[in-house]
């Protein structure tokens, strides 16, 4: 149950653009199309914003893009606004029924 | 709408139980797998334990493996986790989620504080 690898931090001006890893192995992200994304603001649960590798949820904005190549899934958000400063996890589904989470990033807006 | 609803969780010494409900509301509970994921102070997400929409498959992280059961009653709409031999590391905010799509988190409750002390 290794944790999935993040960089522990990011950052943007507001309206550019910020592309956040996640990093596996073969077990997990590299073996599955079940990857998601999750948003938590300070002092609140998280919210989930990609699913699938690359699916939005209803109520997502779509400056909110994911993708996955290999081993590693990544997750863009575009038009970088204040609002969007929090940390972001990613998750996988894994081998033998359970799946694992990164670390965490926490994204600052400059 | 989805509504998850935690509570039980409080101060507790080393070594203690504690039980953890989660009251499900929005949705048909009894058809879906459910999770608890904890999140110690100042730290990252770490999955808890998973169980399966009728209850007959669970299975746990290796940190609570043989300490915790997670359970449920689909007639309750509530789902559980009792926390026995709890440890200092134990400490987090304990939250209740919604599995969806294949191994997605999509609702989270508010989460229920889970202090263990020495």
């Amino acid at each position: 149950q290794s944790a999935l690898t993040q960089p522990p931090s990011a950052s943007g001006s507001p309206g550019q653009s910020v592309t956040i890893s996640c990093t596996g192995t073969s077990s997990d992200v590299g073996g599955y199309d079940s990857v998601s994304w999750y948003q938590q603001r300070p002092g609140k649960a998280p919210t989930l914003i990609i699913y699938d590798v690359n699916k939005r949820p209803s109520g997502v904005p779509d400056r909110f893009s994911a993708s996955k190549s290999g081993n590693t899934a990544s997750l863009t958000v575009s038009g970088l606004q204040a609002d969007d400063e929090a940390v972001y996890y990613c998750n996988s589904y894994a081998d033998n029924n359970i799946g694992t989470l990164g670390g965490g990033t926490k994204l600052t807006v400059l | 709408e989805v509504h998850l609803e935690e509570s039980g969780g409080g101060l507790v010494r080393r070594g203690g139980s504690l039980r953890l409900s989660c009251a499900a509301s929005g949705f048909t509970f009894g058809s879906y797998w459910m999770h608890w994921v904890r999140q110690g102070p100042g730290k990252g997400l770490e999955w808890v334990a998973r169980i399966k929409h009728d209850g007959s498959f669970t299975i746990y992280a290796d940190s609570v493996k043989g300490r915790f059961t997670i359970s449920r009653d689909n007639a309750k709409n509530t789902l559980y986790l009792q926390m026995n031999s709890l440890r200092t590391d134990d400490t987090a905010v304990y939250y209740c989620v919604r599995e969806a799509w294949r191994y997605s988190f999509a609702n989270w409750g508010q989460g229920t504080m889970v202090t263990v002390s020495s």
